[in-house]
Parts: structure tokens; C-alpha cells; sequence
């Protein structure tokens, strides 16, 4: 098993461009997560999904949408790149809710200037 | 809203001392994790705690979970230049976990 994949590993965007950070997973998770963590700092959820067509806000939404159609895969599409969204962004996915543990993919760094 | 909250925020200590970490919840906990992240790395779970005060041991790692079901402890006996890297604990939240502010850990050899 690969276990959680995310693309690219790193990516600089100018002010104003859109991309999408991939996220795959093998695992047969329903549960799948997205956060951000800029340097220095904690984990923070932007969006999860408790399984394919169903997505819900986190704690920092706002610049960011997701969809989840497979169980497989939750990409994070953002809109209007930023400077606030450098960041380090980690995908991750659970069996179940809280009571499992959490596998984290290598993440994505990206910078936006 | 829930908060998760660790102490100490940086830890810096010599080779062969101990190290404590703790995480204090503001609700009762249905169960604890821990993670850790090695610089430029990504989480990886450590261990999960359920039961009231229940301790759980990973070789030089001991894990407690308060009677009240709102705080935990990780302790380090005798630090190694490997154990270096940030420790969070994340509680029970509404469908997902709340991730703790982290503990970032140096140890000089």
C-alpha cells in the first residue's frame, strides 16, 4: 500500500492564480482530511469529508474548496491564490472518526508571492 | 469552541536528560492521540489512550492520561538526538480531532 499520496510536493504561485493539491489514498479510508500548517505552527483543518459526497468546513475554510466524488481521492482546489495560504498543506485519512488513528500523506509546500 | 493545548510550547535539552510534555483539553476526552513530526516531516501516530488514567509505555516513551479525561503527559526518559522533532497530542472532536498546539523538542548531543 501506498498508503496517503499528495501532488505536487511543492509549488510557488503568483498572487491571483488557482491550483489544486491532490490527495490520494489506498487505504479504503472513509475519512479524509485536509489541514494547513504554517512554520513554526500547529495543525489546522480546512476541510474533511466523512466519505464520498460529503464535505464539511474545518477551522479555515475561507480560500478553499474540495470535493470528494471517490472514496479514493479529496483534492483542495484554491481559488485566488493568496500570500496567507503559504503554507504547508497535509492531506490525511481515518478508518473512521476520532477513535482511529490519523495517516498523513508528505505534503505540499507552496508559496505564494 | 474546543481547545487543545500543549506545554511546554519549545523544549531544548542535552542528550540523556528527560522530557515532558503535556496537553490540557477545556471538555472531557473520549480518547487521546499522539503524533509526531521529525523536522520537514509529516505526523505520524504514536499511540492512542482511552481509559482513565491509563499509562502506556513505547520503550523510552511513557504515556498517561488524566483521571479527569482532560489532560495527558508524554514523557521521554533519557533523550536521543532521534527523538527530535514536534509532539502533539489532538483530543475528540465532533467528527475529527483537535489537534494540540505541539511541543517542539531539541536535543543537543
Amino acid at each position: 500500500n501506498a498508503g496517503v499520496t499528495q501532488t505536487p510536493k511543492f509549488r510557488i504561485l503568483k498572487i491571483g492564480q488557482s491550483m489544486t493539491l491532490q490527495c490520494t489514498q489506498d487505504m479504503n479510508h472513509n475519512y479524509m482530511y485536509w489541514y494547513r500548517q504554517d512554520p513554526g505552527m500547529g495543525l489546522k483543518l480546512i476541510y474533511y469529508s466523512v466519505g464520498a459526497g460529503i464535505t464539511d468546513k474545518g477551522e479555515v475554510p475561507n480560500g478553499y474548496n474540495v470535493s470528494r466524488s471517490t472514496t479514493e481521492d479529496f483534492p483542495l482546489r484554491l481559488e485566488l491564490a493568496a500570500p496567507s495560504q503559504t503554507s504547508v498543506y497535509f492531506c490525511a485519512s481515518s478508518f473512521t472518526e476520532t477513535t482511529y488513528e490519523q495517516y498523513f500523506g508528505p505534503g505540499t509546500r507552496l508559496t505564494v508571492t | 469552541g474546543q481547545q487543545v493545548m500543549q506545554i511546554p510550547q519549545y523544549q531544548h535539552v542535552q542528550e540523556g536528560e528527560d522530557f515532558t510534555t503535556y496537553c490540557n483539553s477545556s471538555t472531557t476526552l473520549s480518547n487521546i492521540q499522539w503524533y509526531k513530526q521529525r523536522p520537514g516531516g509529516h505526523p505520524v501516530f504514536l499511540i492512542q489512550l482511552v481509559k482513565s488514567g491509563e499509562v502506556k509505555k513505547q520503550k523510552r516513551l511513557t504515556f498517561q492520561f488524566g483521571e479527569a479525561k482532560k489532560n495527558s503527559s508524554l514523557h521521554i526518559t533519557a533523550t536521543q538526538t532521534t527523538d527530535v522533532g514536534t509532539y502533539f497530542c489532538a483530543g475528540e472532536g465532533t467528527d475529527k480531532l483537535i489537534f494540540g498546539t505541539g511541543t517542539r523538542l531539541q536535543v543537543f548531543p
